[in-house]
Order: C-alpha cells, then sequence, then structure tokens
C-alpha cells in the first residue's frame, strides 16, 4: 500500500501561496493522488486529485513530480480560512475494492 | 441540496447501550463509508460500502456494524458501547469507490 508523508505543521503568511509537500515514494502506476483538508470540528473537505499531470482547480494546484514519488497542494493566495489540516492521500486498492485512508496530515495555519 | 446527513450530532450514551448513527445521502453515490477520528490519531476509517447491499471492513471494525439496505442510508451499529468508542464520526459517500468523498459534519459520541 502506498503511504504519505506530511510535514506535521507548516505556517504562511497570509496573501502569500501556501505550498504542501507530500512523499509517496511507493505509489504504484494507477494510484491517483488526492488532497483534502478539515476545517476544525468540520468534516473533511475535498480539494484536488491528480494521476500525472498537474492539475488546478478554484481551490488549488497540484504538482505531481515525474517519478510520481512526491507531490505538492498550491494555495496560491493563501486566507485566514485556509487554516486547517490537510491530509494528501493516495489510493489503496485491497480485494478488489478501494477505500479512502487519512494520514496524519499537515496543521497549515496562515498568520495575518 | 442536503448532501449528506448525519444524526445525531451528538449523544452521550450509557456503556453497554445500543446505538445507531444515521448517515443519509441525497446524490445517488454508490459508495459510502464511516470514519472515526480520536484526537492525536486522525480519520480512520471503520466500514465501506462499494454499492448497495455489499459491505466491507476498514481499519478499525471491531465493535461495529454497518448495513446497506439501499443507496442512500448507510447506518453505523455499536451493539454495546465501551468508552473507547467515544470518538466523532464522520459518514462519507462518493460516486464511485476512490472518486472524490463528500463527508457529513459528523456525530459526537461519548460513551459513559
Amino acid at each position: 500500500d502506498a503511504k504519505t508523508t506530511q510535514p506535521p505543521s507548516m505556517d504562511c503568511a497570509e496573501g502569500r501561496a501556501a505550498n504542501l509537500p507530500c512523499n509517496h515514494s511507493t505509489i504504484s502506476g494507477n494510484e491517483y493522488v488526492y488532497w483534502y483538508r478539515q476545517i476544525h470540528s468540520q468534516g473533511p473537505q475535498y480539494i484536488i486529485h491528480g494521476l500525472k499531470n498537474n492539475e488546478t482547480n478554484e481551490m488549488a494546484s497540484l504538482i505531481i513530480t515525474e517519478d510520481r514519488k512526491s507531490s505538492t497542494l498550491i494555495l496560491p493566495h493563501a486566507t485566514l480560512r485556509d487554516t486547517a489540516v490537510y491530509y494528501c492521500i493516495v489510493r489503496v486498492d485491497y480485494s478488489s475494492a478501494s477505500k479512502i485512508i487519512f494520514g496524519s496530515g499537515t496543521r497549515l495555519s496562515i498568520r495575518p | 441540496i442536503a448532501g449528506i446527513t448525519q444524526a445525531p450530532t451528538s449523544q452521550i450514551l450509557a456503556a453497554g447501550r445500543r446505538m445507531t448513527l444515521r448517515c443519509t445521502q441525497d446524490m445517488r453515490h454508490n459508495a459510502m463509508y464511516w470514519y472515526r477520528q480520536d484526537l492525536g490519531l486522525g480519520l480512520r476509517l471503520i466500514h465501506y460500502s462499494n454499492t448497495a447491499g455489499t459491505t466491507g471492513k476498514g481499519e478499525v471494525p471491531d465493535g461495529y456494524s454497518v448495513s446497506r439496505a439501499n443507496t442512500d442510508d448507510f447506518p453505523l451499529t455499536l451493539a454495546s458501547a465501551v468508552p473507547s468508542q467515544t470518538s466523532v464520526y464522520f459518514c462519507a459517500s462518493s460516486v464511485r469507490l476512490n472518486t472524490e468523498a463528500f463527508f457529513g459534519q459528523g456525530t459526537r459520541l461519548t460513551v459513559v
């Protein structure tokens, strides 16, 4: 099973880009990288996902290295509301069923 | 648009009692999931369902059971609650396994 490694915490100034790294060195060829975030006491929220190519949506950009062993989530203009725990997840295939398994995440703090 | 709804929002339960946490989604998603979240341990998958009529075990299934009689509902039952089941429980759904998941707002359960 591909596992992910993220720094436990990061901080970023409001208005600046927040770059959150994730290592997934054992990822296999058909596994996607997903990012979720959880704002205090709320349910997790989907942000973005990708396989090989970089992806961008209204919330963030996802940069995946060519060897797919790591990725970076970019919040282009961080606001105080982006303070949350960010989870990097790779798909786990087990007995023909896929499950979303969360790691410990990165606690991102946005400072004014 | 309701999305995914959990009930109750919170509950205090005596040890040994039976309890069912309800989860309903109106998005016609095939896959549904139950997670528990404990301080310092992140989100852990309890049970999941690929589609109506099928269920599977996650990381921490002991002491819990689920059923999936139809597409919309995925109740989680604690047959005989114990204090270690005190946690925040999140239900989630996705169109199919391992696509972006939508989470409910959680049920805070305290077993005393």
